[in-house]
């Protein structure tokens, strides 16, 4: 059964340094992998969507890596904001039929201005 | 706006009531979701419906009942719940549910209070 773990469960940092966010997960035959981003008591809001191929997925400021053999995915986020104050959830798909999701229990990210 | 949405935002529920939840996708999609988000656990899967039909069950209780009337809404039927069942309930939609890019797109979800 897969199972996604992200550390640190809480981060705090100032303004302006970057961001290193961890999930790791211990079945490494996923099909692709999804970071959300989620708002106190909203949605997910997709990021980025890395598929088993890939080494890394970049959109702005944010770059995301995956490396399955080692069962891990960074998310980092270059120069904070405190608009990136929220909750960051990865998610692994396994297999190419059927989307069924297994969701890490997120990293919760407050950045001080 | 992610073209998902979700009514109600908020409900108050005892355990005799029963309420529906509602969805609806605005993308054309034909793969619909329900999870569930409790309070310090990860979300999880409830239903899958691939063009209507269900398929994807995960051991839900049968005091939420799903229903796909069409590709673009999805309702979850709610009757009898415990105080446990109070959680953030997120609604999600995809273009299919095999295939290559198959990102999901998530609804704002309903906060769901059972006393």
């Amino acid at each position: 059964k897969q199972e996604v773990t992200q550390i640190p469960a809480a981060l705090s940092v100032p303004e302006g340094e970057n961001l290193v966010l961890n999930c790791s997960f211990t079945d490494s035959a996923i099909y692709n992998l999804q970071w959300f981003r989620q708002d106190p008591g909203k949605g997910l809001t997709s990021l980025l969507l890395i598929q088993s191929s890939q080494r890394e997925q970049t959109s702005g400021r944010l770059n995301a890596s995956l490396d399955k053999s080692s069962g891990r995915s960074t998310l980092y986020i270059a120069a904070s904001q405190p608009g990136d104050s929220a909750t960051y959830l990865c998610a692994v798909r396994v297999g190419a039929a059927g989307n069924k999701l297994t969701f890490g229990g997120g990293t919760r990210v407050l950045v001080k201005p | 706006e992610t073209g998902v949405t979700q009514t109600p935002r908020h409900l108050v529920m005892g355990m005799t009531n029963k309420k529906s939840l509602k969805c609806e996708q605005h993308l054309g999609h034909n793969a619909m979701y329900w999870y569930k988000q409790s309070a310090k656990k990860p979300l999880e899967l409830m239903f899958v419906y691939n063009f209507k039909e269900q398929t994807e069950n995960n051991s839900v209780p049968s005091r939420f009942s799903p229903e796909c009337p069409n590709s673009s809404h999805l309702f979850l039927h709610l009757h009898t719940l415990q105080p446990e069942d109070s959680a953030l309930y997120l609604c999600a939609s995809s273009p299919g549910e095999a295939g290559h890019l198959n990102e999901q797109f998530f609804g704002p979800g309903t906060r769901l209070t059972v006393l």
